[in-house]
């Protein structure tokens, strides 16, 4: 069965602290793997990823994909309250039709002044 | 960049009752259109996936009868709750996208809150 887990699945920092989020996968036919910020409603896209090995970056956030040990990281440097967000992480697998996303639980972030 | 609006944003219902959640494209056409049930704490747990013009397909576990998706023109997919009872309380979400994008250009909307009481 596909499955999308991260970690942790909380996390309390301080403004200024750098964090690390992990998301590990098992996905048939991956295609891509995504991230996204989700505050108190919509999810809104950060990243995807395709290929290993080559990391996106936003402004303080990064993020880089390993295909070979079926993980993700997604870093965010000097972080802000704005960061506290639930994070998800989605793998993307061709199937059928349409493809379709798994997500991850999530990680809650809470950056604290 | 694309807006999908999801309405209504809050609703609560009597048990026994249907209720319908409206997920409209305003500015591109929706091929592909997804419906998503969060429960607290958790992640989105994908119910089906419609494309205009055909029957939805439902993820396992999903019984197609009580929730009811119309996806009938290219800006507007419709979640119908039927007879809902409290265990359909959740938070329902839906995406769209056009299929000949990726993911990177699937939008989510606000959300609908549902309480059933």
């Amino acid at each position: 069965e596909d499955k999308v887990v991260q970690s942790p699945l909380s996390l309390v920092v301080h403004e200024g602290d750098t964090v690390t989020l992990n998301c590990s996968y098992e996905v048939t036919n991956f295609r891509s793997l995504l991230w996204y910020k989700q505050e108190k409603k919509a999810p809104t896209f950060l990243f995807m990823l395709t290929s290993s090995g080559i990391e996106k970056k936003s402004g303080r956030l990064s993020s880089i994909l390993d295909k070979k040990e079926l993980f993700s990281i997604l870093n965010i440097t000097a972080t802000q309250t704005g960061d506290s967000a639930v994070y998800l992480c989605a793998v993307e697998g061709y199937g059928g039709a349409t493809n379709k996303l798994i997500f991850g639980t999530g990680t809650l972030l809470a950056v604290q002044p | 960049g694309a807006v999908v609006s999801q309405h209504p944003s809050r609703v609560i219902c009597k048990s026994g009752t249907s209720v319908k959640i409206e997920c409209r494209s305003l500015d591109f056409q929706a091929t592909t259109m997804f419906w998503y049930r969060q429960f607290p704490k958790k992640s989105l747990m994908l119910m089906a996936t419609s494309n205009e013009g055909s029957k939805a397909t439902y993820e396992q576990g999903v019984e197609k009868d009580k929730f009811l998706i119309n996806h009938a023109s290219l800006t507007l997919s419709t979640l119908t709750v039927t007879s809902a009872h409290p265990e359909d309380s959740s938070f329902y979400i839906c995406s769209a996208r056009d299929s000949l994008w990726t993911y990177e250009q699937a939008f989510f909307g606000q959300g609908t809150r549902l309480t059933v009481v």
